[in-house]
């Protein structure tokens, strides 16, 4: 399975940003799309994941109300959205690729997309 | 603060066995949810490296294993190689936090 991710992002504090992935090589059933952010120097940061085929989308409560994760199972992409930016959102964004389960590990993973907000 | 804690760091030298602890909690680990391990290469998107029990993927050296015990996981590397150095992370699922969580991840040097 490849992950394919979207271009880099400059974004103003307060705006929004929506970042894109497309799976191919794989099934689009059965399966689910993790959202992962890695700010600069620190770890890995679980953000929320979907379950297309489901319709079902889970979010970590730190995000809640400002992160929207979706799925289009014909196109097999996802998008997440990230609203109400500063600067502490900047980070580069991963999209990861699994099972159906809600502990399942990131089997595949996109190449990541950097987005800076900076006014 | 990380749901799951490592070691911020490890060192070891070429050939040497070493392990990365994981400690989490009887929400996680402890109710017997898989943890996965990742390997991060500077610069690059982690990559999985153990899922589950002691699954590895395609192209993932037997050198690389887990092994778990209450609330608490390891990876084990034997027969260190330089080219390992980089950043480790396990993950696992939280039932009270109903989501994954990650470790805040452990630097591997190779001297």
């Amino acid at each position: 399975v490849q992950l394919v991710q979207s271009g880099a992002e400059v974004k103003k504090p307060g705006s929004s940003v929506k970042v894109s992935c497309m799976a191919s090589g794989g099934p689009l059933s059965d399966h689910s799309f993790t959202w992962v952010r890695q700010a600069p120097g620190q770890g890995l940061e679980w953000m929320g994941h979907i379950f297309p085929i489901l319709g079902i989308a889970n979010y970590a409560q730190k995000f809640q109300g400002r992160v929207t994760i979706t799925a289009d199972k014909s196109t097999g992409a996802t998008y997440m959205e990230l609203s109400s930016l500063t600067s502490a959102d900047t980070a580069v964004y991963y999209c990861a690729y699994g099972d159906q389960i809600p502990s399942t590990a990131c089997e595949f993973w996109g190449q990541g997309t950097l987005v800076v907000v900076s006014s | 603060q990380s749901v799951l804690t490592q070691p911020p760091s490890v060192s070891g030298a070429p050939g040497q066995r070493i392990t990365i602890s994981c400690t989490g909690s009887w929400s996680n680990i402890g109710a017997k949810y898989d943890v996965h391990w990742y390997q991060q290469l500077p610069g690059a998107a982690p990559k999985l490296l153990l899922s589950g029990h002691n699954n590895r993927p395609s192209g993932v050296p037997d050198r690389f294993s887990g092994s778990r015990s209450g609330t608490s996981a390891s990876l084990a590397i034997s027969g260190l190689q330089i080219e390992d150095e980089a950043d480790y992370y396990c993950q696992s699922y939280d039932s009270g936090l109903s989501g994954a969580v990650f470790g805040g991840g452990t630097k591997l040097t190779v001297v």
